[in-house]
């Protein structure tokens, strides 16, 4: 099994352009979430999801959107780049049920100029 | 709103020292209580501690949850400097399992 994988690694943007992070598991887990790490704030959640077609919110959700579609897929997506949203994203997925055990992928490294 | 607190942020210890990191909380209806670790990259898993298993051991690592006191201590014994490393706490409630709340972390670096 690959685990949870992302792409890009490392993305560079200008202020107001728009991107996808991508994030893909094959471990067939109901849960995925983005979370966003910022130096001295740890990880912060930006939205969830408990299967696919249902997301929700987490405690940074402005400034994007996300969607499910399939069980294995859960892009993020950046409508108008802020300088704000620089930052290290991570992707994570967990198998549900009695466990909380989040399995992260390696990260995206944005910069918004 | 759940909320996660470490200490200390950083520490310094020689490489064969033991070192105690500690994370309190403040969670509405606590489900468990994990630890992570993270290097330059993504957070690793360390542990998962719940109201049936409040104590977990690994080789030199070892964690308990105080579900009274609301805290959990994880213990790094012998260190090396493989050790050094960002470890983190976070807590799940209730709710669903996507919502962890993390702490900001403890930064430790083992020294030779």
């Amino acid at each position: 099994n690959a685990g949870v994988t992302q792409t890009p690694k490392f993305q560079v943007l200008k202020t107001g352009q728009s991107m996808t992070l991508q994030c893909a598991q094959d471990m067939n887990h109901e849960y995925m979430s983005w979370y966003r790490q910022d130096p001295g704030m740890g990880l912060r959640l930006i939205h969830y999801s408990v299967g696919a077609g249902i997301t929700d919110q987490g405690e940074v959700p402005n400034g994007y959107n996300v969607s499910r579609s399939t069980t294995e897929d859960f892009p993020l997506r950046l409508l108008s780049a802020a300088p704000s949203q620089t930052s290290v994203y991570f992707c994570a997925s967990t198998r549900g049920g009695s466990t909380d055990t989040q399995y992260f992928g390696p990260g995206t490294r944005l910069t918004v100029l | 709103e759940d909320k996660v607190v470490q200490s200390p942020l950083s520490l310094v210890v020689h490489e064969g020292d033991t070192v105690t990191l500690n994370c309190s909380y403040e969670v509405t209806n606590f489900r468990s209580l994990l630890w992570y670790k993270q290097e330059k990259k993504a957070p690793t898993f360390l542990f998962m501690l719940t109201s049936s298993g409040i104590e977990k051991k690994s080789g030199r690592l070892s964690s308990i949850l105080d579900k009274k006191e609301l805290f959990s201590i994880l213990n790094i014994t012998a260190t090396q400097t493989g050790d050094s490393a960002v470890y983190l706490c976070a807590v799940g409630n209730t709710g669903t399992a996507s919502k962890l709340t993390f702490g900001t972390g403890t930064r430790l670096q083992v020294t030779l």
